[in-house]
């Protein structure tokens, strides 16, 4: 069935430095992927989100870059600072397909 | 001030007892979700209902119902079945047609004492 792979589990990172976060996706007619946050105790947020006819998209210091070709889609954080600690989920989903398929999730700290 | 709310945040059950859990949305989103999260896990569907008087099971429906009378409201029921319920629950809700933005409720903690 549909599957979404997520590398690394966990990362940690200096303050200022970059974070990179990578997806797999198995189901090559899915077409929207979003990212996103969840804090400690509360509900994911959803920060950015991909459509299959754009290769890049940015926000500030967030981008996510998609290879539709490999099926991989990429988060990066730049300029990190503490308050970017939390989990990160990537997800895939089709126009066709009832459920969204998120990965297992990133731990980032972000360290002062 | 639309979004998706979810009562309580908090909450305890004994061994045994049925409890459910609230889910309600303003956006008027047709379809809503149920999650269960685990401490440093993922997000495992529970059930979906894609329109009022309708739903089907996800990954891990064993244990747990649902009802679907209303399209603001989708409350979770955890039965006295579920053998590990204590977990923090999320509901969801989609975008309809088109691709499925899909935004969360705050979540609720159920803890079985």
């Amino acid at each position: 069935g549909e599957n979404v792979e997520q590398h690394p589990s966990t990362l940690s990172v200096q303050e200022g430095d970059s974070a990179v976060i990578k997806c797999t996706y198995s189901d090559s007619a899915s077409n929207y992927f979003p990212w996103y946050k969840q804090e400690l105790g509360k509900g994911p947020q959803l920060i950015i989100d991909i459509r299959s006819n754009v290769g890049e998209k940015k926000d500030q210091r967030i981008a996510v870059t998609l290879n539709k070709t490999a099926k991989h889609f990429s988060l990066h954080i730049t300029e990190t600072q503490p308050e970017d600690s939390a989990v990160y989920f990537c997800a895939a989903s089709t126009t066709s397909y009832d459920k969204v398929i998120f990965g297992p999730g990133t731990s980032l700290s972000v360290i002062p | 001030d639309g979004g998706i709310t979810q009562s309580p945040k908090y909450l305890f059950r004994k061994e045994g007892q049925n409890v459910t859990l609230s889910c309600e949305q303003n956006l008027n989103h047709d379809a809503m979700y149920w999650y269960r999260q685990d401490p440093g896990q993922g997000l495992r569907l529970i059930y979906y209902s894609q329109i009022v008087n309708d739903f089907q099971k996800g990954d891990i429906a064993e244990g747990y119902s649902v009802s679907r009378e209303k399209k603001e409201s989708f409350p979770l029921t955890v039965t006295s079945a579920q053998k590990n319920p204590t977990a923090f629950y999320l509901c969801a809700s989609t975008t309809s047609g088109g691709v499925k933005e899909q935004f969360f409720g705050p979540g609720t903690r159920l803890t079985v004492l």
